[in-house]
């Protein structure tokens, strides 16, 4: 089963950018045919999708917050990423990254304010 | 972007059935939206459950099966337990733009 481990800043100032570092161990982020995402959850709420990647380099981002977010792949380290600009207190939440909708990171809380 | 709908908090009696649903603004689910089921437990990451509408992982306990059922996408649960006590969400794709419904708060009592 592959393990998926989320890292990145516990702490963001509002209006600068969140970024996210998904490192996949157990299998690799260029094979087969899953596609890797990012979701989050603010405290107490629901699930939110965020972003996928697939290892060709295709990418579909949530209309919501299409314009401040990019995904990235980095085959060489077995990773991928996520990078929300722009943050604000909305943007508090619980990220988590996954393979698929199989297989999920425990999740990375983080808060936005100064 | 799509609205989908479950209900917000659902009780069943240990041994008993329920059936959470999952309804799309846009019209009927249709095993096109790919419908997912996922169970949450406090502070623990979601756990898939069914996935294209009907589709059970190893892990997924006999009890729980998917469905579509009067254009919504179904889960249901049969002979609950205790520890199935938890939230429930389901997702559907849009073209490949997915949408999380809001959770069903499910109580076993």
């Amino acid at each position: 089963q592959v393990q998926l481990q989320e890292s990145g800043p516990g702490l963001v100032k509002p209006s600068e950018t969140l970024s996210l570092t998904c490192t996949v161990s157990g299998g690799s982020v260029s094979s087969g045919n899953s596609f890797w995402n990012w979701i989050r959850q603010p405290p107490g709420k629901g699930l939110e999708w965020i972003s996928y990647i697939y290892k060709s380099g295709g990418t579909n981002y949530n209309p919501s917050l299409k314009s401040r977010v990019t995904i990235s792949l980095d085959t060489s380290k077995n990773q991928f990423s996520l990078k929300l600009s722009s943050v604000t207190a909305a943007d508090t939440a619980v990220y988590y990254c996954a393979r698929g909708y199989e297989d999920w990171g425990q999740g990375t809380l983080v808060t936005v304010s100064s | 972007q799509a609205v989908v709908t479950q209900e917000p908090s659902l009780t069943v009696s240990p041994g008993g059935t329920v059936t959470l649903t999952c309804g799309s603004s846009t019209g009927a689910v249709s095993s096109g939206h790919y419908p997912y089921w996922f169970q949450q437990k406090p502070g623990q990451a979601p756990r898939t459950l069914i996935y294209y509408t009907s589709k059970k992982h190893s892990w997924t306990p006999a009890r729980f099966s998917g469905s579509l059922l009067g254009g919504k996408a179904a889960l249901t649960l049969s002979g609950a337990q205790p520890e199935d006590e938890a939230e429930y969400y389901c997702l559907l794709s849009y073209s490949g733009a997915w949408v999380f419904g809001g959770g069903t708060k499910l109580t076993v009592l």
